[in-house]
């Protein structure tokens, strides 16, 4: 059963501060991996997917790479803001499964 | 605009009920799913289906049912045989294959 580890689980940094968010699974075979915002008491935001021939992706300020062999995305969010402020999901679907697989995610406060 | 809308928002069941939540979709996508997410446990897959009259069961299936006689309505029924049922309930639906998902809102149950 595919693992998926997000560390570290809570992280608060000072605005204007460039973040990485790491994100680890146990399964290489992967369909694809999808980077999620959710803020509190509300659904899933996407936020990038990468796919399996990929390695990174970017919108913004976020940047999502990507390295299958070793099992390892890591989401690189620049310039953070106090709007930043949410929890970030990784989640990964393996070729033969249909769902999606989570880690538990990373709680991110960002003070003025 | 295109998107999926979970009713109600917040929802109570009494001891011994079965409450329907309601997932709907209009981004014309094949498959659709249910999570669950309790604090500290991260999304765990409860049923999920890939095309019209056919689904099948996730990781916690137990205690939940749902149908699928419209593409773009999947509910979930949770009865009564489900004994911790207080969470926070995602709906999501994608392409199948590479496709990324898109959730909706979310519907908060708590037993009173």
């Amino acid at each position: 059963k595919q693992e998926v580890t997000q560390i570290p689980a809570a992280l608060s940094v000072p605005e204007g501060e460039n973040l990485v968010l790491n994100c680890s699974f146990t399964d290489s075979a992967i369909y694809n991996l999808q980077w999620f915002r959710q803020d509190p008491g509300k659904g899933l935001t996407s936020l990038l997917l990468i796919q399996s021939s990929q390695r990174e992706q970017t919108s913004g300020r976020l940047n999502a790479s990507l390295d299958k062999s070793s099992g390892r995305s890591t989401l690189y969010i620049a310039a953070s803001q106090p709007g930043d402020s949410a929890t970030y999901l990784c989640a990964v679907k393996i070729n033969s499964g249909y769902a999606l697989n989570f880690g538990k995610g990373t709680s991110l406060l960002v003070t003025p | 605009d295109g998107g999926i809308t979970q009713s109600p928002k917040y929802l109570f069941r009494k001891e011994g009920q079965n409450v329907t939540l309601s997932c709907e979709q209009n981004l014309n996508h094949d498959a659709m799913y249910w999570y669950r997410q309790d604090p500290g446990q991260g999304l765990r897959l409860i049923y999920y289906s890939q095309i019209v009259n056919d689904f099948q069961k996730g990781d916690i299936a137990e205690g939940y049912s749902v149908s699928r006689e419209k593409k773009e309505s999947f509910p979930l029924t949770v009865t009564s045989a489900q004994k911790n049922p207080t969470a926070f309930y995602l709906c999501a639906s994608s392409i199948p294959g590479s496709g990324g998902y898109t959730f909706g809102s979310g519907t908060r149950l708590t037993v009173v």
